[in-house]
Parts: structure tokens; sequence; C-alpha cells
């Protein structure tokens, strides 16, 4: 039971370069979340999913899209990467039921924009 | 002002002693209430629920006070493995759940 794998743990990109970070979870959850953590801003929603097949834009959505490609997986892609971007990147799993809001992340990507 | 407030801290304290935390929210709507933990580069992970009775975990207590709508984090006989960043959480229930984080409060806990 892995829990939330998140891949790649690093990456260095040029402005302008596209790429998709993949996250998996294997505890059957039906929420998944992707999260961005800058210094002094704290951890911000960019997108979420409730279940297989939705998605829904959270607080930080601008540049971003993501795919719910099954209940397992849940991608980030960033078409055109700015420096507004670098930061670190969290996905997490939650189950869906009252009292179980109880956030599973990944251990994050280090993503840096030059 | 921000839906959830935390002192960002450092919070220095010697190994032994006690230290407490608070976390104030802005929406009355809020219904559940976490502590997370988070250590350097590394991901948050759950602390404890705050449940409105308070609840007790080992050396850690949580408390709610809705009327004043902040929750707090009360550590005792700290640790140096104590050290970390401690995030709260409030989430709104209903049509899907709602997770604000805190920024965070950052402890040191110094021999």
């Amino acid at each position: 039971n892995a829990g939330v794998t998140q891949t790649p743990k690093f990456q260095v990109l040029k402005t302008g370069q596209s790429m998709t970070l993949q996250c998996a979870q294997d505890m059957n959850h039906n929420s998944m979340y992707w999260y961005r953590q800058d210094p002094g801003m704290g951890l911000r929603l960019i997108y979420y999913s409730a279940s297989e097949g939705t998605t829904d834009k959270g607080e930080v959505p601008n540049g971003y899209n993501v795919s719910r490609l099954n209940k397992r997986e849940f991608s980030l892609r960033l078409e055109s990467a700015a420096p507004s971007q670098t930061s670190v990147y969290f996905c997490a799993s939650s189950e869906d039921r009252p009292g179980g809001e109880k956030l599973f992340f990944g251990s994050g990507t280090q993503l840096s924009v030059l | 002002r921000k839906e959830v407030e935390q002192d960002p801290g450092p919070f220095n304290v010697p190994e032994g002693a006690t230290v407490a935390f608070n976390c104030t929210y802005s929406n009355s709507a809020s219904q559940s209430f976490f502590w997370y933990r988070q250590d350097c580069r590394k991901e948050p992970k759950l602390l404890m629920s705050v449940y409105s009775s308070g609840n007790e975990d080992g050396r850690f207590t949580a408390q709610l006070n809705r009327a004043s709508q902040y929750i707090s984090l009360l550590i005792r006989d700290s640790k140096l493995s104590d050290s970390a960043t401690y995030l709260c959480v409030v989430i709104i229930t209903g049509g899907g759940n709602k997770l604000t984080f805190g920024t965070g409060t950052q402890l040191k806990v110094e021999l």
C-alpha cells in the first residue's frame, strides 16, 4: 500500500515548456487534489476532482489543466510554464464522506521555471 | 482578511516546555478542523482532528472555540522531534469539501 505516489520529485523547465505531473493513489479514494505551496502563502488549491470524470477549479487554476484519468490517477499539466509557476506541488487524496476529510499527500514535486 | 490565519512564528522553545498555537478562521460555516504537521521539504501529515469537545493525543491537545472562531494546539513537554511547521485546516462540508489551509506556524524546539 503505497498511498499517494507523485512524480517527478524535481523538475527544471524553461519558460514556455510544457510538462505533466503524475499522481496516483491506491486507497480507493474518490477525491483527489492538486495544491501548490509557496513561502508565506501556504497551500493553495489548484484543481480538485470529487470523483472519476469530474474536475473543478480551485483557488489558483490559471495556467494549469488537469485530467482525472480513472479513479486512481489525477494529473496536472502546465502547457506553457512561467516563472510564477515555480513552486512545490502536492497531490493529495481523501475519502468522500463526512469525517473522511483526512488528506493523504504525495511527497511533492519541486518545480523551477527559469 | 484571510480565511484562515496563523502566526508564522518561529516559536523557539526549550526542550520540555509547553507551547500553544492558535488559528483563527473567518467563515462561521466551517464545520471540520484539523492540525497537520509539515517537516521541512516534506509533505503535510495529519496530526489530529479537532473536535468540539476538545481532544487529546498524548502530549498534544486540540481545542475549538466556535464563539471566537479559533482552534488551538497545545504541546506539552516539547521534544526536539516536535520541531516542524504546524498547519491548521478548516473545512466547509456540503456539496464537496472546501478545505482551506493556514500558512503554518513554525516551531523550533532547542536543547
